[in-house]
């Protein structure tokens, strides 16, 4: 069973443009949940998709968006791209609605805004 | 405690060595806790989920407990290998859905 995707792996940006991240859960994974790690802090909950509904929505201003396709794949867009958006950006699928399940997390995208 | 907490921040061991990192975590709200393994350049994977008070799992060579009333869990690693050598995160998981508040995670290095 392939693992979670995310495309690009790598990203590089100008302050004040926007960026989609995707993510390509495992086959069967109905929830999608995306994560931001800056230096010195642990993993920022962004927001959970389930069934193509944001179900959670962490702290971080507006101009984080994402949205859940129908076959579970995710997008994840940062438009108006500040200096400090600079992170690995992680997404995690989940089997089912069993929420002590474990997560399975992709590689990430580095996105460096210049 | 007001967030999730790790400690200590890193730590190098001798292989063979056995050892333990803490997660300390707010006791109100708990619905579960995560433990990941974080190895450079590959994703986070799972270790243990664990949700009653006192509950202990194992895989391997390492172990977790739990205590969830003064809302802690320590992570056990018996015989260190080189292999074993990453970052270990801890979540909470406090309602709200899916969303799991982070660490910023135990630095090991195994050193032969």
């Amino acid at each position: 069973k392939a693992g979670v995707t995310q495309t690009p792996r790598y990203l590089i940006k100008t302050r004040g443009q926007q960026v989609t991240l995707s993510c390509s859960p495992i086959s069967g994974h109905r929830s999608v949940s995306w994560y931001q790690q800056t230096p010195g802090q642990g993993l920022q909950f962004l927001f959970e998709y389930f069934s193509e509904t944001q179900r959670n929505k962490g702290n971080f201003p507006g101009r984080f968006s994402g949205r859940q396709f129908s076959n579970s794949r995710s997008e994840m867009n940062v438009s108006t791209l500040e200096l400090g958006d600079s992170a690995l950006y992680l997404c995690a699928s989940r089997n089912g609605n069993d929420l002590n399940s474990p997560l399975h997390f992709g590689n990430g995208t580095r996105l460096t805004v210049t | 405690i007001l967030n999730v907490e790790q400690s200590p921040q890193s730590l190098h061991v001798q292989e063979g060595d056995s050892t333990n990192f803490t997660c300390s975590f707010p006791s109100s709200n708990f619905y579960a806790l995560h433990w990941y393994r974080w190895e450079t350049a590959k994703s986070p994977e799972a270790l243990f989920v664990m949700t009653l008070n006192g509950d202990e799992k194992k895989k391997g060579r390492i172990s977790a407990t739990l205590n969830t009333k003064e809302g802690y869990s320590y992570l056990y690693i018996k015989g260190s290998q080189p292999e074993d050598s990453a970052t270990y995160l801890c979540a909470k998981r406090g309602g709200g859905g899916n969303k799991l508040t982070f660490g910023t995670g135990t630095q090991l290095k195994v050193e032969l």
